[in-house]
């Protein structure tokens, strides 16, 4: 199994503009969560889908956020528009069956809004 | 929303020297894992625990579950230079619900 792939593994933009973040989980599990990383603030979780659908986007910081998740092998976090206070690396994570065995990262994106 | 405390928050060892680490709540979790970030990638699942007073290991690594179910604990034996990284728990209640991660343990080893 390839592991979870994010796309791309770095992006740089300038401040408003839209940045399109992308996931392909493992197949079959079915979840899928998306976290920011910064050292300030360590690992945060955004959002996460249960069979593609959103259950819990309390942790999006703001409009200019959002995701979704049309089939089971793909999702997007898109941010429009974008801050240098977006800056992180944003992590694409997926499981079968919730937590309990762990979920599985992808690489992430480092994300540098200039 | 609601994190683990792990502590220390980071850790200068000398290589061969052994580490311990510890992740503790407020609340009980069911499930403990632990988590290993090496820089620039994502975090690797090192270690699972299910089961109260649970001892596992995994190489030079060794975790427990702690036995009031709201701790748990990470020790690594003779560090080499590739335990260099960000060592995270995480919690679980049960069921379905999403994990709870811990704050990381930053582990730096000094030549």
């Amino acid at each position: 199994d390839a592991g979870v792939i994010q796309s791309p593994r770095h992006e740089v933009t300038e401040m408003g503009q839209e940045v399109t973040l992308r996931c392909k989980p493992i197949s079959g599990h079915d979840y899928l969560f998306w976290y920011r990383q910064t050292m300030m603030r360590g690992l945060e979780l955004l959002i996460y889908f249960n069979n593609n659908v959103p259950i819990d986007d309390s942790g999006m910081p703001e409009d200019r956020f959002s995701a979704k998740m049309p089939n089971a092998s793909f999702s997007t976090l898109k941010i429009q528009p974008s801050e240098p206070r977006d800056s992180a690396v944003y992590f694409c994570a997926s499981s079968y069956r919730g937590g309990g065995a762990g979920y599985t990262f992808g690489s992430g994106t480092r994300l540098t809004v200039v | 929303g609601q994190q683990l405390n792990q502590s220390p928050q980071s850790m200068f060892i000398q290589e061969g020297e052994d580490v311990s680490m510890n992740c503790t709540s407020s609340s009980i979790f069911n499930t403990w894992l632990w988590y290993k970030q090496d820089p620039g990638e994502g975090p690797v699942l090192l270690i699972a625990l299910y089961k109260a007073g649970e001892l596992t290991s995994n190489g030079r690594l060794t975790a427990q579950f702690g036995i009031t179910r709201k701790d748990s604990f990470l020790n690594i034996s003779a560090s080499i230079p590739s335990d260099v990284g960000i060592y995270f728990c995480a919690g679980q209640r049960g069921g379905n619900e999403k994990l709870t991660f811990g704050t990381g343990t930053r582990l730096t080893i000094i030549p």
